[in-house]
């Protein structure tokens, strides 16, 4: 079974429109870490955002948003007023004792965002 | 500026040829990763090293190798035992294989085979 489920594979919207990646992950450890990654063209992956379990405030940075919800075990990224520079894709990964703090990653979803 | 530098972005491997991929952090970093995206397709982990002279295998290492002899830097071998090579390969880096900590990455390496 997938430890890190990213089931959008691909989203297309139009600029200024808001989105949501869905990230849902699957963990018995207590102490665990979520992390959001984007991957523009040009290949480099960028971290986003890191989280731990303990804390499951949502996280406000600019346009982006995200929402962790340890009931549903997700973790999803919402980017508000899209624009163009945001096509990307993005990965959620998790970090988890049981699998020796390697990250183990989502497939990703390929974000389009349509001028 | 500190980051991580790959080398070559680009290479064409011939079958049957060893060819090596470069990477050095200026970060300080005690913890070096190469993972391998094919296309479409989320990372997945080669060989990390926790500290100089030491590495250990990760989930597909099987026809790479590996050398840790700096801190600053990590090289990836493929060798013509890995019998589909043709992917993108990343090198990253983080403070140390501890919980939690993040990770981060060069900008990648294209490797062909010809």
């Amino acid at each position: 079974a997938q430890k890190v489920t990213q089931a959008q594979t691909e989203i297309s919207v139009v600029e200024k429109e808001d989105v949501t990646l869905d990230c849902v992950y699957e963990t018995r450890d207590t102490t665990y870490y979520l992390f959001w990654y984007k991957q523009p063209p040009s290949g480099e992956l960028v971290f986003l955002i890191r989280r731990n379990s303990f804390d499951e405030q949502n996280e406000i940075s600019g346009r982006y948003s995200w929402n962790f919800q340890k009931s549903t075990s997700s973790f999803n990224f919402t980017i508000t007023a899209s624009q163009v520079v945001d096509s990307a894709v993005y990965f959620c990964a998790l970090s988890e004792a049981d699998s020796n703090y390697q990250l183990i990653w989502g497939a990703g979803t390929k974000l389009i965002i349509k001028p | 500026d500190g980051g991580i530098t790959q080398s070559p972005k680009y290479l064409f491997r011939k079958e049957g040829q060893n060819v090596t991929l470069s990477c050095e952090q200026n970060l300080n970093h005690d913890a070096m990763y190469w993972y391998r995206q094919d296309p479409g397709q989320g990372l997945r982990l080669i060989y990390y090293s926790q500290i100089v002279n030491d590495f250990q295998k990760g989930d597909i290492a099987e026809g790479y190798s590996v050398s840790r002899e700096k801190k600053e830097s990590f090289p990836l071998t493929v060798t013509s035992a890995q019998k589909n090579p043709t992917a993108f390969y990343l090198c990253a880096s983080s403070i140390d294989v501890g919980p939690g900590n993040t990770i981060y990455f060069g900008e990648g390496s294209w490797l062909t085979v010809v």
